[in-house]
């Protein structure tokens, strides 16, 4: 079975400041890698993915992700994030082939202080 | 891209009664997917819903709780049944397209079981 483990429930950080969010998954076959974003009051959507090629993936409003398959890591970066970054992070791993089971890390909770 | 929308968007309901979810999609889609999202817990899958065969249940979700229809390919209801203050959740449906592997989700049902 699959599982993801995000290491930081709740992250607190000023505007301008470097973020990285870890992830880590545990699957003995191919994956595919996703970051879900939550903005207060709103639905889940997508970051970014990874499913092959480049393991250094960029996603929208400045936000990559690097896949490290010896660490089994897909972490989460933005080298200056701003007030509206605040919001849920979910990562999430799927075995690859399409229509499979998508299995979604516990959520890292990101507030920026202006 | 699908948007996707639910009803209701919550619900507080007595101990005992059943709630029906509807998830109406803007586009067909083959596969939709239910899930949970307890509070402080990230998101559970509860079923994959493929329109015209019976749901597949993930371990520790029956249909007997949660029955599921789908009667097209752009519809499916999900029912709570004989909700208990434990079934407090929010639930999402999502779907996913095969030529991107994203999943796209609902604004969720609040449910309050009181």
């Amino acid at each position: 079975a699959q599982s993801v483990s995000q290491h930081n429930h709740h992250v607190i950080l000023s505007e301008a400041a470097s973020l990285e969010l870890g992830c880590n998954y545990s699957y003995g076959g191919t994956v595919n890698l996703f970051w879900y974003v939550q903005y207060p009051g709103q639905h889940l959507q997508l970051l970014l993915k990874y499913f092959s090629g480049d393991p250094l993936v960029k996603g929208i409003k400045g936000f990559e992700a690097e896949f490290i398959k010896s660490k089994f890591s897909f972490n989460l970066r933005k080298p200056s994030v701003q007030w509206s970054d605040t919001a849920e992070y979910f990562c999430a791993v799927q075995s690859s082939g399409g229509y499979q089971k998508v299995t979604f890390g516990t959520g890292t909770k990101l507030q920026v202080i202006p | 891209s699908a948007v996707i929308s639910q009803k209701p968007s919550r619900d507080i309901c007595q101990r005992g009664t059943s709630l029906t979810i509807q998830c109406q999609v803007d586009s067909q889609v083959t596969m939709m997917f239910w899930y949970r999202q307890q509070p402080g817990q990230s998101l559970t899958l509860i079923a994959t819903a493929n329109q015209g065969s019976e749901a597949t249940y993930e371990s520790g979700f029956v249909i007997d709780k949660f029955p599921i229809s789908r009667p097209n390919l752009t519809f499916s209801t999900l029912t709570v049944s004989n909700m208990s203050p434990e079934d407090s959740s929010i639930y999402l449906c999502s779907v996913e397209f095969p030529e991107s592997y994203e999943q796209y989700f609902g604004p969720g049902t609040r449910l309050t079981v009181t």
